[in-house]
């Protein structure tokens, strides 16, 4: 495999639920990114991981809970999420070292909350 | 505070040529990528400018203003698979990105 993969790619839960989406990349990258992506909205950056040490939390609700066990695995826990949570949920990955670098995405995994 | 415009939508003819226009605010300026994202799938790198300027990759030129906060992107005999949205992101001094809301653009035979 190439790239950057997410699965699942498609998730529908209720409110009470507990789910995880993963994120794997095989670039040898050291940076990690969840955004999520409304319709017609810019992307919202979440979290980002580098060297598996998390260096941002924008601001996210405590209902999503990042996890970077390694460098080439990122997942997003989630809890009692709302139906405004819905959206698609991007990861991505750069080289990292605090300069200009490339960000590499997933195809996503669109969430729905009912 | 930082602030990206772009167009919301944008309809050319295949064969056509399109640009698409992105205007930004940052705390200071690493440069400007642009990304193409087709529906339901993940936004793919096009460009990255950092000094004035057009640059040229096959149909696609990506052109910048750093003294006006202002890039193009520059799409030439268009075809029906450039059928996209289109997303400018400025990099600030802190190489964070600042995203666009993206461009949708709709491509008629």
């Amino acid at each position: 495999e190439t790239g950057v993969t997410q699965t699942p790619r498609h998730l529908v839960m209720g409110m009470t639920n507990k789910k995880s989406l993963k994120c794997e990349q095989h670039l040898g990258h050291n940076a990690m990114y969840w955004y999520k992506q409304s319709a017609k909205k810019p992307l919202e950056l979440m979290f980002v991981y580098s060297l598996e040490e998390r260096v941002e939390n924008n601001s996210v609700p405590s209902r999503f809970s990042p996890e970077c066990p390694n460098s080439s695995h990122l997942f997003l826990h989630l809890h009692t999420l709302q139906p405004e949570d819905s959206a698609l949920y991007l990861c991505a990955s750069s080289q990292g070292g605090g300069a200009v670098d490339t960000q590499y995405f997933g195809p996503g995994t669109r969430l729905t909350v009912l | 505070g930082q602030n990206i415009d772009q167009p919301t939508e944008m309809t050319a003819t295949e064969g056509a040529i399109v640009q698409i226009n992105c205007t930004y605010q940052t705390s200071g300026f690493n440069g400007l990528f642009w990304y193409q994202q087709h529906a339901g799938e993940a936004p793919t790198f096009l460009s990255y400018n950092v000094l004035d300027g057009l640059e040229e990759k096959g149909r696609f030129s990506s052109f910048l203003s750093r003294s006006k906060g202002y890039s193009y992107l520059l799409l030439k005999e268009l075809q029906m698979k450039d059928s996209a949205s289109y997303l400018c992101a400025a990099m600030d001094s802190n190489y964070q990105l600042i995203w666009g809301a993206g461009t949708k653009l709709i491509i008629k035979p």
